[in-house]
């Protein structure tokens, strides 16, 4: 079974400059979450969708950042203009379901460093 | 908020058990508990997952409290690939994280 699938790997870009992140979930899946994990700390979760639907976005900077999943499928996460402290390891993850019957999957996670 | 509380750090000899401890007195009754793992530059990865009963897969053991306001991950002999973030969430509130237990392994 394929898993998360996440692209690009490592990004370096400079600071004020946009990016995304793009995310390919296991099939099936209707759970898709989007974390940033800072260097040392646990991930801290951005958004949360079911389906193409956002059920958490409480934690996501709006004015700088955001996510789709057109389709309910893959999903895009973007950062414009992008800060020196979202220098980060941007990691995504699927669920056949949200909640706490199943467990999620992780993908590698892409790299940003904002120089 | 996480709602879970776990030691930043612990160590253990390889091939010992190791018992990882976490607490959830905020538990409400149908609240999963589950255990993620972190290795290295990978992401977390699922370890095991329980609501009432103790549960044992190839990984590990979960015990749960009768009271379901703790609960420890068990690995039974720890090896250095064990060496890695553990992290125990309630996947029913939010899949929100803490800062996890660091578990060094010492040969």
């Amino acid at each position: 079974e394929a898993g998360v699938a996440q692209s690009p790997r490592y990004k370096i870009i400079e600071k004020r400059q946009s990016v995304a992140f793009w995310c390919n979930p296991i099939s099936g899946h209707a759970t898709l979450y989007w974390y940033q994990q800072i260097l040392g700390q646990g991930p801290k979760l951005l958004i949360q969708f079911q389906n193409n639907g956002v059920v958490d976005d409480s934690q996501l900077p709006k004015d700088r950042f955001s996510a789709e999943r057109l389709k309910g499928v893959d999903s895009t996460l973007k950062i414009q203009p992008a800060k020196l402290e979202d220098s980060a390891v941007y990691l995504c993850a699927s669920s056949p379901l949200g909640g706490g019957g199943t467990e999620a999957f992780f993908g590698q996670g892409t790299r940003l460093t904002v120089v | 908020d996480a709602k879970t509380t776990q030691p930043n750090s612990m160590e253990s000899n390889e091939e010992e058990p190791v018992h990882l401890p976490c607490n959830h007195s905020t538990i409400s009754g149908t609240d999963y508990i589950h255990w993620y793992r972190q290795l290295p530059s990978q992401g977390p990865e699922y370890v095991i997952h329980g609501l009432t009963s103790n549960v044992n897969n190839r990984m590990a053991s979960l015990a749960i409290a009768e009271d379901r306001k703790s609960s420890t991950l068990i690995l039974h002999r720890a090896t250095l690939r064990d060496a890695a973030v553990y992290y125990c969430i309630r996947p029913n509130n939010d899949m929100r994280f803490g800062a996890g237990t660091r578990l060094t392994v010492k040969p």
